[in-house]
């Protein structure tokens, strides 16, 4: 079966560093996307990898590793806006979107 | 650019009547369009698929005659919520596939469903 596994919840400190990570087990692999969910609103796109390494966007990094089937969001300088659920969600061979449960992140000052 | 629409934003409704929410693809056409089905503090669950001018697939446990989905355009899809219960009551979520390489899904903003 396919699987993508992520922590239920996380909690960090405002302007410190957080990483949540992703396994995920598909049958086959398109690349990988986190979004990023407020309470009550639509999914946004954060980021988009399909070749192992890391991806920086300003605040916000992806990494990658396709032979590991693992893959981390990394958060820094957590402002506590950032207080969110984190969706990971891996395009199998289908080109469907297979999505995790989503992380929880709670930001405390 | 990409940008996808969805009306209504909340309503509410009696219990035994149909609802219609419509999803837009605003700057872009859609050949793909999804419906997501949301319930509090749970992920998305994909409730089908839909793609111009054919019959949507629906995932496994979906009723398709109760969540009828249309769409008739590469701009314009709809889900209708026939003979709505309390329980299906929940966040609806639609997403069009863009023309991008990668296959990313733009969201719409989402539809509360409240039925009483």
């Amino acid at each position: 079966g396919q699987n993508i596994d992520q922590p239920t919840e996380m909690t960090a400190t405002e302007g410190a560093i957080v990483q949540i990570n992703c396994t995920y087990q598909t049958s086959g692999f398109n690349g990988l996307f986190w979004y990023q969910q407020h309470a009550g609103e639509a999914p946004t796109f954060l980021s988009y990898n399909v070749l192992d390494g890391l991806e920086e966007k300003g605040r916000f990094s992806s990494f990658l590793s396709r032979s590991k089937g693992y893959s981390y969001l990394l958060l820094k300088e957590l402002q506590m806006k950032d207080s969110a659920s984190y969706l990971c969600a891996v395009v199998d061979s289908n080109y469907q979107l297979i999505w995790g449960a989503g992380t929880k992140l709670i930001i405390k000052p | 650019g990409a940008v996808v629409s969805q009306h209504p934003s909340r309503v509410i409704c009696k219990s035994g009547t149909s609802v219609k929410i419509e999803c837009r693809s605003l700057d872009f056409q859609a050949t793909t369009m999804f419906w997501y089905r949301q319930f509090p503090k749970q992920s998305l669950m994909l409730m089908a698929t839909s793609n111009e001018g054919s019959k949507a697939t629906y995932e496994q446990g979906v009723e398709k005659d109760k969540f009828l989905i249309n769409h008739a355009s590469l701009t314009l899809s709809t889900l209708t919520v026939t003979s709505a219960h309390p329980e299906d009551s929940s966040f609806y979520i639609c997403s069009a596939r863009g023309d991008t390489d990668y296959n990313e899904q733009f969201f719409g903003p989402g539809t509360r469903l409240t039925v009483l």
